[in-house]
């Protein structure tokens, strides 16, 4: 059982290039997010899904986009990287209902130049 | 809207001091309390959380939080820290709504560093 994975674990991206970062969770999850981490800010939510086929936007949702085709992966796409999305992105899941435990994977460090 | 604060940004301590680190909510309701660990370079773990019953609420390594439904907080307490409690703390807040999308909220996160 490996929980919530998150791939890749660190990348370099140049101003305008884009990037999907993998989430993927083997604990059959319904809901699943994807959070920004900035020191000071703590987190904030970009996306989330609800279930297979259903995106929502979160709290900062300008240039990213997502997609949930399978339950068990959410992609979180930028396509057009610019140096504010140099973050920490973690992606989260819990049971139906959201109000549950939220299990975090262990992060992607994106450094936009 | 919802919001959390954590009072501390930066907390230093030395070995066996005690710990209490601030959370408050700005508003009411049924409410879902969690507290978030992140150790250097990991991922965050569930530390403890409150969903009803006893408001004095006992997580992992020591640590417990009390519910104050009076005073919208739930702070978390330690006896005697470790220098392996250094670490940053997220409190987190979710309202337990009878229908749609219940969002989690974090406040802006407290390090702790914990000196032998």
């Amino acid at each position: 059982n490996a929980g919530v994975t998150q791939t890749p674990k660190f990348r370099v991206l140049k101003t305008g290039q884009s990037m999907t970062l993998l989430c993927a969770q083997d604990m059959n999850h319904e809901y699943m997010y994807w959070y920004r981490q900035d020191p000071g800010m703590g987190l904030r939510l970009i996306h989330y899904s609800v279930g297979e086929g259903t995106t929502a936007k979160g709290e900062v949702p300008d240039g990213y986009n997502v997609s949930r085709l399978k339950k068990q992966n959410f992609l979180l796409g930028l396509e057009s990287a610019a140096p504010s999305q140099t973050s920490v992105y973690f992606c989260a899941s819990t049971t139906a209902g959201g109000w549950e435990t939220q299990y975090f994977g262990p992060g992607t460090r994106l450094l936009v130049l | 809207a919802q919001s959390v604060s954590q009072h501390n940004h930066h907390v230093i301590l030395s070995e066996a001091a005690s710990l209490e680190l601030g959370c408050n909510y700005s508003y009411g309701g049924t409410v879902n309390l969690f507290w978030y660990v992140q150790y250097p370079g990991q991922h965050l773990q569930l530390l403890l959380k409150y969903f009803s019953g006893d408001p004095l609420v006992k997580g992992i390594k020591g640590f417990e939080a009390e519910f104050i439904k009076s005073k919208f907080s739930f702070n978390l307490r330690k006896p005697s820290v470790q220098w392996s409690d250094t670490a940053e703390y997220f409190c987190a807040v979710i309202h337990r709504f009878s229908g749609g999308y219940n969002k989690l909220i974090f406040g802006a996160g407290t390090r702790l560093a914990v000196h032998p």
